[in-house]
């Protein structure tokens, strides 16, 4: 079985701020890794995502993630927000020959002026 | 044009009523899943298929039905919606070839509100 922990449901930030935004995982198997963004009154969109290789992961809009194998993390960072970064952030883990992709439930980030 | 796309995008119906849910895409992908969102919950698996002759049940399927017409076409139905079904449900497609990684495609949502 896999799960995946989003430590925090929201996270208030300004405008030009960093941010990181933290996820656990479990699974007992090999691992992959996905981070979505949902916008508002829209679909989930791929922000990035971890197969294999570099543990460093950069996405789109900036956002970039670290695998931790170690400490079963893959924490979605960014040095700067923008207002348009407001939006809800989904990490996900899928496994092995699992077909299931298990989603977090979802850290809100409001970017302020 | 979409690759994923849900129809209708907004519902409103009432409690008892029989309503479908209709997701197309053009991928080429063969595997589609059906998801709900509710605040605070993420995202919660309904169904999923395979292919056309294989369909799954999720982690949340009661009260809910499936039907994939074609490799483009997979539809959820409420067969009586009740309260408790409003949500915000997504239809998502991924590769069989990319299985074991699993990357899905999601569309656009359909918000169903149940009075």
């Amino acid at each position: 079985a896999q799960s995946v922990t989003q430590l925090d449901s929201q996270v208030p930030v300004f405008e030009e701020a960093p941010v990181e935004l933290r996820c656990n995982y479990s699974s007992s198997v090999s691992v992959y890794l996905f981070w979505y963004v949902q916008y508002p009154n829209q679909g989930l969109q791929l922000l990035l995502k971890y197969l294999s290789g570099s543990t460093l992961v950069k996405g789109i809009n900036g956002f970039e993630a670290e695998f931790n194998k170690s400490q079963t993390s893959f924490h979605l960072r960014k040095p700067s927000v923008h207002i348009s970064d407001t939006a809800e952030y989904f990490c996900a883990v899928s496994g092995g020959s699992n077909y299931k992709l298990t989603f977090g439930k979802g850290t809100l980030l409001t970017v302020n002026p | 044009d979409a690759d994923v796309t849900q129809t209708p995008r907004n519902r409103i119906t009432k409690t008892g009523k029989r309503i479908m849910l209709e997701c197309s895409q053009t991928k080429g992908h063969d595997r589609m899943y059906w998801y709900r969102q509710d605040p605070g919950l993420g995202l919660r698996l309904i169904y999923y298929s395979f292919d056309v002759k294989d369909i799954n049940k999720g982690e949340i399927s009661d009260g809910y039905s499936v039907s994939r017409q074609a490799q483009a076409k997979f539809s959820l139905s409420l067969e009586s919606a009740i309260p408790n079904q409003t949500a915000l449900y997504f239809c998502a497609t991924s590769e069989s070839l990319a299985a074991s990684y699993n990357e899905q495609f999601f569309g656009p949502g359909t918000r169903l509100t149940v009075l």
